[in-house]
């Protein structure tokens, strides 16, 4: 029961466009940035997305990150094989007064 | 480059204590954060604390508060995360990771991560 909803699962072909949503709450999305993450397989996590929609070097413009209101997604365009990984999106709740994470998405490339 | 290097995995009965270590290199003074995410088998990532490697100031999410201490050694730039009561639930990858110098900067590096195993 993570305090951000994410599908748990998306796919897509090589070269297709996929999308991740991520919503959340007034107290974390809706007030603060959002960070996404990338996991691939058996290794630790990799910020992908910074500040909503920020990359870090050496991060392909082939990802992009957009908010509105309480929600955000994750755009990977020209998908290919080595995007299969685990994506998580994540922002600060200020009620909490800690990180929150979504649930995570599994991403196939088919 | 920033290089978070953690600790070596660790099995554990219920009802131990576990204390991992994260040593980070490449930082030129101690404006920065740890933070300490854990990944349970199969699950999703859990923020558990943070420590400020400039005063030692923690904040850790209220599901452990009690039972989780994270110090640091400024002379050494390792950053420590201590839990007790461990319970088989508490099986799960350990990570630290840096950031900003406040309790809500975002992660830039992570460590690789520790496994910890709670099993009679």
């Amino acid at each position: 029961q993570s305090v951000l909803t994410q599908p748990p699962s998306a796919s897509g072909t090589p070269g297709q466009r996929v999308t991740i949503s991520c919503s959340g709450s007034n107290s974390n999305i809706g007030s603060n940035y959002v960070y996404w993450y990338q996991q691939l397989p058996g290794t630790a996590p990799k910020l992908l997305i910074y500040r909503n929609n920020q990359r870090p070097s050496g991060v392909p413009d082939r990802f992009s990150g957009s908010k509105s209101g309480t929600s955000a997604s994750l755009a990977i365009s020209g998908l290919r094989s080595e995007d299969e990984a685990d994506y998580y999106c994540a922002a600060w709740d200020d009620s909490l007064s800690n990180w929150v994470f979504g649930g995570g998405t599994k991403l196939t490339v088919l | 480059q920033v290089q978070l290097v953690q600790s070596g995995a660790e099995v554990k009965k219920p009802g131990a204590s576990v204390k991992v270590s994260c040593k980070a290199s490449g930082y030129t003074s101690t404006s920065y954060g740890i933070g300490w995410v854990r990944q349970a088998p199969g699950q999703g990532l859990e923020w558990m604390g943070w420590i400020s490697a400039y005063n030692g100031n923690t904040n850790s999410a209220q599901k452990f508060q009690g039972r989780v201490t994270m110090t640091t050694d400024t002379s050494t730039g390792t950053a420590y995360m201590e839990l007790r009561s461990l319970r088989s639930d508490d099986t799960a990858v350990y990570y630290c990771a840096s950031g900003g110098p406040h309790s809500s900067s975002w992660y830039d590096y992570w460590g690789q991560g520790t496994l910890v195993t709670v099993s009679s």
